[in-house]
């Protein structure tokens, strides 16, 4: 079975620019999370979906958006783009939205690069 | 604001050596995870706990959770240079959704 995948892998943009990042799930997950690893710390929760509705949201600006599609696939969008929205965009997939279920698998990023 | 301090920061040791990293929390977690993580990769899932004094063997690691859940441990022995990466603990407790990750340990075992 194939793990959770990301698209793009690498990105560049430009300040001020809009970004659409993708991904999938394992297959039979319904739940998709989203992070932000800025170089040298741990990620940090940007959002959460489970069955298309959103169930969390992290402390990060109204630039940041996300939806979830009928397949369980995701995208998260971000808004006029800063220097330091520089970072790897870590999707993650689980079973369940919570609980002792919320065992997270997480796919290879995409690395963002605004200048 | 749930907080997990992770400690040493960086360590770099020999190979044949023996490490321990700290995950520590003035917060209960109802669980709590530890994750490897490789240069340009997602972190990878090593371990899940959840019972406060629970111990989990993995191979040459062994995870603790603390009794009162707020802190957890990873032990190594015997390190290779494989196992060379960034560890991260992260937890989740109550309602809470998402996970809330330390800020890691690089760990370089040297040949």
């Amino acid at each position: 079975d194939a793990g959770v995948t990301q698209s793009p892998t690498h990105l560049i943009k430009t300040r001020g620019q809009q970004v659409t990042l993708r991904c999938s799930p394992i297959s039979g997950h319904k739940s998709v999370s989203w992070y932000q690893q800025v170089l040298g710390q741990g990620p940090q929760f940007i959002f959460q979906y489970y069955e298309k509705e959103e169930r969390g949201r992290g402390n990060f600006p109204d630039r940041f958006s996300a939806r979830q599609f009928p397949n369980y696939s995701s995208e998260l969008n971000v808004n006029a783009l800063l220097l330091g929205d520089s970072a790897l965009y870590l999707c993650a997939s689980s079973w369940a939205s919570g609980g002792l279920n919320t065992e997270a698998f997480f796919g290879q990023g995409t690395r963002l690069t605004v200048v | 604001t749930q907080l997990l301090e992770q400690s040493p920061q960086f360590l770099s040791i020999q190979e044949g050596e023996n490490l321990t990293v700290y995950c520590n929390s003035s917060s209960v977690f109802s669980s709590l995870q530890w994750y490897r993580q490789e240069p340009g990769e997602g972190p990878v899932l090593l371990v899940t706990v959840v019972t406060g004094g629970e111990v989990k063997k993995l191979k040459r690691l062994t995870f603790q959770f603390g009794d009162a859940r707020k802190d957890s441990s990873l032990h190594i022995t015997a390190a290779q240079p494989g196992d060379t990466g960034l560890y991260l603990c992260a937890g989740t407790s109550g309602s809470a959704r998402q996970l809330t990750f330390g800020s890691g340990t690089q760990l370089t075992v040297l040949p």
